[in-house]
């Protein structure tokens, strides 16, 4: 069965921190991982990282994947009360033919105070 | 741009009632999916569908029924509500023609039922 395990399930931090969250996986037949921030309503796409070693950014934003030791990270410099939210790692992986599934990590609850 | 759009955004159900979650998607995505979303876990995927008059199970479809009569429709019935169905649902829609899968979600439905 597809695992997605996420680190820390929640975090609290003061405006200007910088923050790392983590998110490993076991799939079989990886395709693609995802990052998502979730606010109040419905998950908002960040990343989709499908290359080992190479950084996505994105302003104060940036993730990279490692295949071989099967995780990636996303950062948070400077944060800011804004970036308070669920982070949701997702892995994308081949379930069979031309058939992709997605699995989801339980999220990290970020919230920034002032 | 409307995307994908679901309806209610929030309901009530007395245990045992019946009731249908509606998604439409205005993409012309050929994949579209359910999820539901409880308190610190995650998005589980009940059901997809990878194209019109084709649905699969996902990791959570007990209880549930989907159909996909056209691209853009894709509603989930609940039968005989249970107070474990409370959550939220999310649906989604995604392409599939490019590396990776970037899901466009729904603004979710939040159920209750009593």
């Amino acid at each position: 069965e597809d695992k997605v395990v996420q680190s820390p399930l929640s975090l609290v931090v003061h405006e200007g921190d910088t923050v790392t969250l983590n998110c490993s996986y076991e799939v079989t037949n990886f395709r693609s991982l995802l990052w998502y921030k979730q606010e109040k309503k419905a998950p908002t796409f960040l990343f989709m990282l499908t290359s080992s070693g190479i950084e996505k950014k994105s302003g104060r934003l940036s993730s990279i994947l490692d295949k071989k030791e099967l995780f990636s990270i996303l950062n948070i410099t400077a944060t800011q009360t804004g970036d308070s939210a669920i982070y949701l790692c997702a892995v994308e992986a081949n379930s069979g033919g031309s058939n992709y599934k997605l699995t989801f990590g339980k999220g990290t609850l970020l919230t920034v105070n002032p | 741009n409307a995307g994908v759009t679901q309806t209610p955004k929030f309901r009530i159900l007395k245990i045992g009632q019946s009731m249908t979650l509606q998604c439409t998607q205005d993409m012309n995505h050929n994949y579209m999916y359910w999820y539901r979303q409880d308190p610190g876990m995650g998005l589980k995927l009940i059901y997809y569908s990878v194209g019109a008059g084709i649905t699969d199970k996902g990791e959570v479809p007990n209880g549930y029924n989907v159909s996909r009569s056209t691209t853009e429709d894709f509603p989930l019935r609940l039968e005989l509500a249970a107070p474990s169905q409370t959550s939220v649902y999310f649906c989604a829609s995604s392409y599939r023609g490019s590396l990776g899968n970037t899901i466009y979600f729904g603004e979710g439905s939040w159920l209750t039922v009593v």
